[in-house]
């Protein structure tokens, strides 16, 4: 089973389109994430929730916009992509916060042409 | 600013030859930290983690840390390296359960055959 997954592994679009991607963890965690992996490998955070509520927001632009429908779902819906939304995408959960090891999924590749 | 350095961007080594990855710090408290490991195409998996007690601390497929306060370093190591090491690594710090986890920039181990 897997235990933190993310759909789709690929997202390839265009400038001004919007796209979704989700992600979903069997784990019982309460803490979920979303990382940004630049081209440089560079990992920054974007989101954390915590059981449904929204606890870090990273001076992300607003056309990310996160939904946490319940603790164990964390959407990331992209408004009017650009060039420089290009990268991979990664969900991620733990227990709880800062202190608790992170689960990772296998990453979305986004390409915006 | 709380921060995470890893210095060496890339780091080639014979397979067989030991291994160090350095990684320094800057917080405020005492830190948890840890080393993860993403292969190609994958997302990040843990190989250990330290957050109190004994600061030589064991982690997944022969690796191990050791934390050290007055140099603000947890450098990873192993003995011995393996071809299906080669991958990037990356050291990261969380100080509570209501902080984030950062990261490192990472370090691309390349294995010599």
């Amino acid at each position: 089973d897997t235990a933190v997954s993310q759909t789709p592994k690929y997202l390839v679009t265009q400038m001004g389109n919007d796209k979704s991607i989700k992600c979903e963890q069997n784990l019982g965690h309460d803490t979920m994430y979303w990382y940004k992996q630049d081209s440089k490998k560079f990992l920054k955070i974007m989101f954390s929730y915590n059981n449904k509520e929204l606890i870090i927001n990273e001076t992300v632009p607003n056309r990310f916009s996160p939904k946490s429908p319940d603790k164990a779902h964390l959407n990331l819906h992209i408004n009017s992509l650009e060039l420089g939304d290009s990268a991979v995408y990664f969900c991620a959960s733990s227990r709880q916060g800062g202190d608790s090891p992170l689960h990772f999924g296998n990453g979305t590749r986004l390409t915006v042409t | 600013a709380q921060s995470v350095t890893q210095p060496d961007i890339h780091i080639t080594v014979s397979e067989g030859a030991s291994l160090e990855l350095r990684c320094n710090y800057s917080y405020g408290a005492t830190p948890y930290l840890f080393w993860y490991v993403q292969s190609p195409g994958q997302g990040l998996q843990l190989l250990l983690k330290y957050f109190s007690g004994d600061t030589l601390v064991q982690g997944i497929k022969g690796f191990e840390a050791e934390f050290k306060r007055s140099q603000s370093s947890f450098n990873l190591r192993k003995p011995s390296v393996h071809w299906s090491d080669a991958a990037e690594y990356f050291c990261a710090v969380g100080q509570n359960r209501d902080d984030k986890i950062i990261f490192g920039k990472g370090t691309r181990l390349h294995i010599l055959p």
